[in-house]
């Protein structure tokens, strides 16, 4: 059964760059995964859906300040240039036959 | 513009069942394109996946909690439900409901609900 692994927190600058990583278990390195964000007292938004080539497609309305890239087993989300309303959590999440799972998220701090 | 909404009981006891309904909005639920499926979140964790479901009635759920949900669609109302049963505390959490474009990854979601099992 597919896994997927992230950093339990990441930290970042206002207007610097960042990079999170979602790491797919042994087997699994050819799976699409999706990224979402998830702010307090908020529902989660779907952010874009990545390919293990390494295209992506963004939601509606996601700036594109927000990318995606793959290698090997890892998936990437790219945020260009942080802004105070990136604080927030942020879910990786796959499909199999018969299942979906999430990662256990990073919590992303704007400094 | 599609809007999903969850409603029901905030608060459930301890054995009972919990229900919620989605109202789907700006969107039919009877599209071949989309499955419709609930998220839920326990209070300072993560995601969990529940369960998904095609127009036509056909689900998939979380085997850890497949021999007690259910999700069924009522198409003439645009809604789709989730029945829990035999809750415990441990399944107090806000639950999402949430669309997939072909059975993929979520891409829209409700705001969610709050529901608290406790006496």
């Amino acid at each position: 059964q597919v896994v997927l692994t992230q950093s339990p927190s990441a930290s970042a600058s206002l207007g610097d760059p960042v990079r999170l990583t979602c790491t797919l278990s042994l087997g699994h390195s050819r799976f699409a995964i999706a990224w979402h964000q998830k702010q307090p007292e908020k529902g989660p938004r779907f952010l874009l859906k990545l390919n293990n080539d390494g295209s992506h497609t963004r939601g509606d309305g996601i700036p594109d300040r927000f990318s995606g890239s793959s290698s090997g087993a890892e998936r990437y989300l790219f945020i260009s240039s942080l802004q105070p309303e990136d604080e927030a959590d942020y879910y990786c999440q796959t499909w199999g036959t018969g299942i979906w799972v999430f990662g256990g998220g990073t919590k992303l701090t704007v400094l | 513009q599609l809007q999903l909404q969850e409603s029901g009981p905030g608060l459930v006891k301890p054995s009972e069942t919990l229900s919620l309904t989605c109202s789907v909005s700006g969107g039919s639920i009877t599209s071949n394109y989309y499955y419709w499926g609930w998220v839920r979140q326990p209070p300072g964790k993560g995601l969990e996946w529940v369960g998904n479901i095609f127009h036509s009635g056909s689900a998939q759920y979380n085997p850890s909690l497949k021999s007690r949900v259910t999700i069924s669609v009522d198409t003439s109302k645009n809604q789709l439900s989730l029945k829990l049963t035999s809750v415990t505390a441990s399944d107090t959490a806000v639950y999402y409901c949430a669309r997939l474009p072909q059975n993929w990854n979520f891409d829209h979601w409700g705001q969610g609900a709050l529901v608290t099992v406790s006496s």
